[in-house]
């Protein structure tokens, strides 16, 4: 079965840091592109950014580019999202996906993890 | 403002199909074949429906159909069930600049 889990939520002060992980089981991690999509409170879905099966190709929404930052250990089927310059803004639920087929930079998001939460507040 | 619209909501009574657009642009929508279709239950993940346009991800009913007419796509939900209220959101690829958008969400009941 595949299985997503979302880590490292917290409160944080704006301009903060913090780091989002997901851990992944039940296939090939190294084979297929993640995503990071994030929702605000009472709110719709936002991208926020993609990493490809072997970590060559990241990309980013402008609203985050140049302050978070994707990466990934396939040796760890892991996935990370490095949060800094925080702005209450970026107070959200952020999840982790799975491309649905492998070696696709771009097509859904095709199976997400239960999301951590994000508050940024003073 | 998302940059895929939606209507806010939609309705249907048990048994009935229902449609709901995606409104884009030619820069979206209307020029790639990624859109994709995302359920949401209350407090739980979204969950894809549908991919590239009309492809349907194993599981999901063949209830759930998804079509594109140039800068519109549409999800149809034919023969709706209870189970099928949740907020649907569409997405397309958007080219390497600003690689996915969402619409902004569209609240289906089952009167």
């Amino acid at each position: 079965e595949v299985q997503l889990v979302e880590s490292g939520g917290v409160v944080v002060q704006p301009g903060g840091s913090l780091r989002l992980s997901c851990a992944v089981s039940g296939f090939t991690f190294g084979d297929y592109t993640m995503h990071w999509v994030r929702q605000a409170p009472g709110q719709g879905l936002e991208w926020v950014s993609l990493i490809s099966w072997d970590g060559r190709t990241t990309l980013y929404a402008g609203s985050v580019k140049g302050r978070f930052t994707i990466s990934r250990d396939n040796d760890r089927n892991s996935l990370y999202l490095q949060l800094n310059s925080l702005r209450t803004e970026d107070t959200a639920l952020y999840y982790c996906a799975k491309e649905p087929g492998p070696h696709y930079i771009y097509s859904a998001m095709a199976v997400w993890g239960q999301g951590t939460t994000v508050t940024v507040s003073s | 403002q998302s940059a895929l619209t939606q209507p806010p909501s939609a309705s249907g009574s048990p048994g009935q199909s229902v449609t709901i657009s995606c409104t884009g642009t030619s820069s979206d929508v209307g020029s790639y074949k990624y859109v994709s279709w995302y359920q949401q239950h209350p407090g739980k993940a979204p969950k894809l429906m549908i991919y590239e346009v009309s492809k349907r991800p194993s599981g999901v009913p063949d209830r759930f159909s998804g079509s594109k007419s140039g800068n519109t796509a549409s999800l149809t939900v034919s023969g709706l069930q209870a189970e099928d209220e949740a907020d649907y959101y569409c997405s397309s690829y958007a080219g390497s600049n600003n690689l996915g958008v969402f619409g902004g969400g569209t609240k289906l009941t089952v009167l």
